[in-house]
């Protein structure tokens, strides 16, 4: 059973870092993609990163571009997320997804996603 | 930036009827479409990929179609256990966007 656990949410005031972590199991994790994709309270979602299989192609939205680093540990099946310069915008429920191929083309869909780790950035 | 429209945001329906939830793609996506359903306080899972690939284990009552910019996805006969927000989202380049979700409720 593929399974994504992630961790790393919580408290942190604005301006301030956090690193999230996304523990694969039950699948090959070097051979496919992976995302984040968070949720603010109440709200839709949004994709905020990706990486290829290897790690030497990383994608990122806008509003995290230059503040936030995707990584990935193939030799401890980890997904990483690095969150510097934290704003109050960036509060939500941050989501690890498994993407269908190595590479982030073509038609990417998340499946699955983890449980969610909740970050919380406020004074 | 590819925009996804979905209406309604919500609905209310009673179980058995059919229910078409749209999405509307601001350019041509071609068939790069993909519908999710989330329940309250859970992980959103995937539905369809591919504008009308029914992912295994997913109930036969739903289904998805279109291509280039306007995507349905039906709900052929509701039932209680699909109330549900309903999201879309594309992948025909960078970066991969949603649609704000449809909100679904039995009556």
């Amino acid at each position: 059973e593929v399974q994504l656990l992630e961790s790393g949410g919580g408290l942190v005031q604005p301006g301030g870092s956090l690193r999230l972590s996304c523990a694969a199991s039950g699948f090959t994790f070097t051979s496919y993609a992976m995302s984040w994709v968070r949720q603010a309270p109440g709200k839709g979602l949004e994709w905020v990163s990706a990486i290829s299989d290897t790690g030497s192609s990383t994608y990122y939205a806008d509003s995290v571009k230059g503040r936030f680093t995707i990584s990935r540990d193939n030799s401890e099946n980890t997904l990483y997320l690095q969150m510097n310069s934290l704003r109050v915008e960036d509060t939500a429920v941050y989501y690890c997804a498994k993407d269908p191929s190595p590479g982030v083309r073509g038609n990417v869909w998340f499946d699955p996603w983890g449980q969610g780790t909740l970050v919380t950035v406020s004074s | 930036d590819i925009q996804m429209t979905q209406s309604p945001s919500s609905l209310s329906a009673s179980v058995g009827d059919r229910v078409t939830i749209t999405c509307r793609a601001s350019q041509s996506i071609s068939w790069y479409l993909n519908w999710y359903q989330q329940k309250p306080g859970k992980a959103p899972k995937l539905l369809i990929s591919g504008a009308s690939s029914l992912q295994s284990g997913v109930p036969s009552r739903f289904s998805g179609s279109g291509s280039g910019t306007d995507f349905t996805l039906t709900i052929s006969s509701l039932q209680p256990e699909d109330s549900a927000t309903y999201f879309c989202q594309h992948s025909y380049n960078i970066p991969l966007t949603f649609g704000g979700g449809t909100k679904v409720e039995i009556k």
